[in-house]
């Protein structure tokens, strides 16, 4: 069984602070994807960065970076130097590799993230 | 390109209507999902596809029925509903072919059960 787990679910910062959402996830595959979404106040998913388990070098995609670390089963998600926009519910997901689950992804409950002005 | 269609965007019922939510996606997805998203918590999986005539239970399948008799449609039925059925419901597709690439969703149904 798969299960993903964001322990913060509510954080709260100042425009311009860097904020880390943490994610921690357990599996039994050797081969895995992990994702992140993003879900902002109007509702829609949208998706952020794809990860497979054979990937583990860190991503920097503009102010949004990703830290992959297999041995300690966390793929967390920096924002550095957050802005108002970046207020949403942030998810982490999880989906195995093979085909009789393949099609199924899990998700995390999320992190709401507040950037006060 | 629309992506992934779902219709209708609001919907009420009373307890023990039966409706049917539509997806559709023009992506030629082999995978097909449904999911519901309850407050404070994450997505759950309902029902999901790996391709047409192929469907398997999610986590929370009580309650609904689903087929996939086309690549592009994934329809979700609620057989009796009920107000634990008091949801927003999102439908995704993704590529399949042991890919796993990310999940395109659809805007979402939020749904009510009087």
């Amino acid at each position: 069984a798969q299960k993903v787990t964001q322990a913060q679910t509510e954080i709260s910062v100042v425009e311009k602070e860097d904020v880390t959402l943490d994610c921690v996830y357990e599996t039994r595959d050797t081969t895995y994807y992990l994702f992140w979404y993003k879900q902002p106040p109007s509702g829609e998913l949208v998706f952020l960065i794809r990860r497979n388990s054979f990937d583990e070098q860190n991503e920097i995609s503009g102010r949004y970076s990703w830290n992959f670390q297999k041995s300690t089963s966390s793929f967390n998600f920096t924002i550095t130097a957050s802005q108002v926009v970046d207020s949403a519910v942030y998810f982490c997901a999880l989906s195995e590799h093979y085909n009789t689950n393949a099609g199924k992804s899990t998700f995390g409950d999320g992190t709401t993230l507040t950037v006060k002005p | 390109n629309a992506g992934v269609t779902q219709t209708p965007k609001f919907q009420v019922l009373k307890t023990g209507q039966s409706m049917t939510l539509q997806c559709a996606q023009d992506m030629n997805h082999e995978y097909m999902s449904w999911y519901r998203q309850d407050p404070g918590m994450g997505l759950r999986l309902i029902h999901y596809s790996v391709g047409a005539g192929i469907t398997d239970q999610g986590e929370v399948p009580n309650g609904y029925n689903v087929s996939r008799s086309t690549t592009e449609d994934f329809p979700l039925r609620l057989l009796s509903a009920a107000p634990s059925q008091t949801s927003v419901y999102f439908c995704a597709s993704s590529y399949g072919q042991g890919q796993n690439t990310e999940a395109f969703f659809g805007q979402g149904t939020r749904l009510t059960v009087v």
